[in-house]
């Protein structure tokens, strides 16, 4: 069953700390694996897409990581700002059809 | 134009209205998703629509009838909803649907609360 599994649910850290974002995934076949973040009542925004040949990938103070090999994948942020304060879905989309699998998403509270 | 626009942001209904819901996008986009997110959870879809045509129905009730009248345009009809229907509703666009190109752009949503 092709599922993505977030940890930890939710995270509190104090701002200008860093932190990191688990994603494991058992969709197949798999064609890419995004980050979003998503703040409370708006749509969720794109921050990253990796294929399968991608192992890291930056934009800012995001940076996400993808093992294939183990489907596993990492958000790390860095220097943590409070507007980092948002829900962080994992997302991932296969060859086979037009769905994505989201996951539950991890809530990230930045506390000054 | 890097925007997905719904309207209204705001909707409040009573089980016996029908109100619709309505999302644009201009960035040549191909592919346009209904979603719904109930609080604390992630997005669940809908519907897809690929190149103006219903591809996907995952099997939502009758009650939710979408329709898309162009490649920029994507509505929803609501009739005769319950109160537990009441989420926010999403609305996305991709360049195409399925593969690499289909990282979807979201809209910042339609909340929907059903009396």
């Amino acid at each position: 069953k092709n599922q993505v599994e977030q940890s930890p649910q939710s995270l509190i850290i104090l701002e200008g700390k860093n932190c990191t974002l688990q994603c494991n995934y058992t969709v197949s076949p798999f064609s890419n694996l995004r980050w979003y973040k998503q703040d409370t009542g708006r749509g969720p925004v794109s921050l990253t897409i990796m294929t399968f040949s991608e192992n890291t990938k930056s934009n800012g103070r995001y940076t996400a990581t993808l093992d294939a090999d183990t489907k596993q994948s990492s958000l790390h942020i860095t220097a943590s700002q409070l507007s980092d304060s948002a829900s962080y879905i994992c997302v991932v989309s296969t060859n086979r059809d037009d769905k994505i699998i989201f996951g539950k998403g991890t809530r990230l509270h930045i506390l000054p | 134009d890097t925007e997905v626009t719904q309207t209204p942001k705001h909707l409040v209904m009573g089980m016996t209205n029908k109100k619709s819901l309505k999302c644009e996008q201009h960035m040549g986009h191909r592919a346009m998703y209904w979603y719904k997110q109930k609080a604390k959870k992630p997005p669940e879809l809908m519907f897809v629509y690929s190149y103006e045509k219903l591809s996907i129905n995952e099997s939502v009730p009758s009650r939710f009838s979408p329709e898309c009248p162009n490649s920029s345009l994507l509505n929803l009809h609501l009739h005769a909803l319950q109160p537990e229907d009441s989420a926010l509703y999403l609305c996305a666009s991709s360049q195409l649907a399925g593969g690499p190109q289909n990282t979807q752009y979201f809209g910042p949503g339609t909340r929907l609360t059903v009396l």
